[in-house]
């Protein structure tokens, strides 16, 4: 089975922009989340789409939003950016489905604010 | 609320060395899972053990094991005979399941393993 795939793989921003990341989890998953991973916050949860629904969302301002496709895929919109909202954007697919079972992560998407 | 705490920052090791990685836990459920993540110098998270709180039985997974105590909340993870593809950042990680309300990972601070030839 092919992994999680994210496009892109980096991206350049200026302060106001938005962005818009991709996601495509593993065949056969249901369930998409997303995490920011800074230097400084380390791993945080964003949110989590199951079944073009968004079930559970982190700590983070209005600025960060989502959706998913029927075909399960995922996109993550961040607008106005703010240099602190460089990061690397993980996306991880999962069953979705009964237990907390484990998350395939991808590659990433690095986004650099300047 | 729960969180993740991982003392050890940084650890240096000469390869064939076995390295030990602390993770201590918090949450008010019974319920929970407690896993244990890798992420090489690519960035990509590569899952490597799931555990249940109902299960406190340790394993050994080829020179992978782990030491689950619910008493102290930790959940240790151990590589023995370290090889250099071993260096990475490694991080323990917690997920309490609630209706309906998905599947959400806490993730400690991360330790990075350096093994050194």
């Amino acid at each position: 089975k092919a992994g999680v795939t994210q496009t892109p793989r980096y991206l350049i921003k200026t302060r106001g922009q938005q962005v818009t990341l991709s996601c495509s989890p593993i065949s056969g998953h249901r369930s998409v989340s997303w995490y920011q991973q800074t230097p400084g916050q380390g791993l945080q949860f964003l949110f989590e789409y199951f079944s073009e629904t968004q079930r559970n969302k982190g700590n983070f301002p209005g600025r960060f939003s989502g959706r998913q496709f029927s075909n399960s895929r995922s996109e993550m919109n961040v607008s106005t950016l703010e240099l602190g909202d460089s990061a690397l954007y993980l996306c991880a697919s999962s069953l979705g489905t009964g237990a907390p079972y484990e998350q395939y992560f991808g590659p990433g998407t690095r986004l650099t604010v300047t | 609320a729960q969180k993740v705490t991982q003392a050890q920052t940084e650890i240096s090791v000469v390869e064939k060395e076995d390295v030990t990685l602390d993770c201590v836990y918090e949450t008010r459920d019974t319920t929970y899972y407690l896993f244990w993540y890798k992420q090489p110098p690519s960035g990509e998270l590569v899952f490597l053990i799931r555990r249940n709180s109902f299960d406190e039985q340790n394993e050994i997974s080829g020179r992978y094991s782990w030491n689950f105590q619910k008493s102290t909340s930790s959940f240790n993870f151990t590589i023995t005979a370290s090889q250099v593809v071993d260096s990475a950042v490694y991080f323990c990680a917690l997920s309490v399941p609630v209706k309906a309300a998905g599947n959400k990972l806490t993730f400690g601070g991360g330790t990075r393993v350096l093994v050194k030839p």
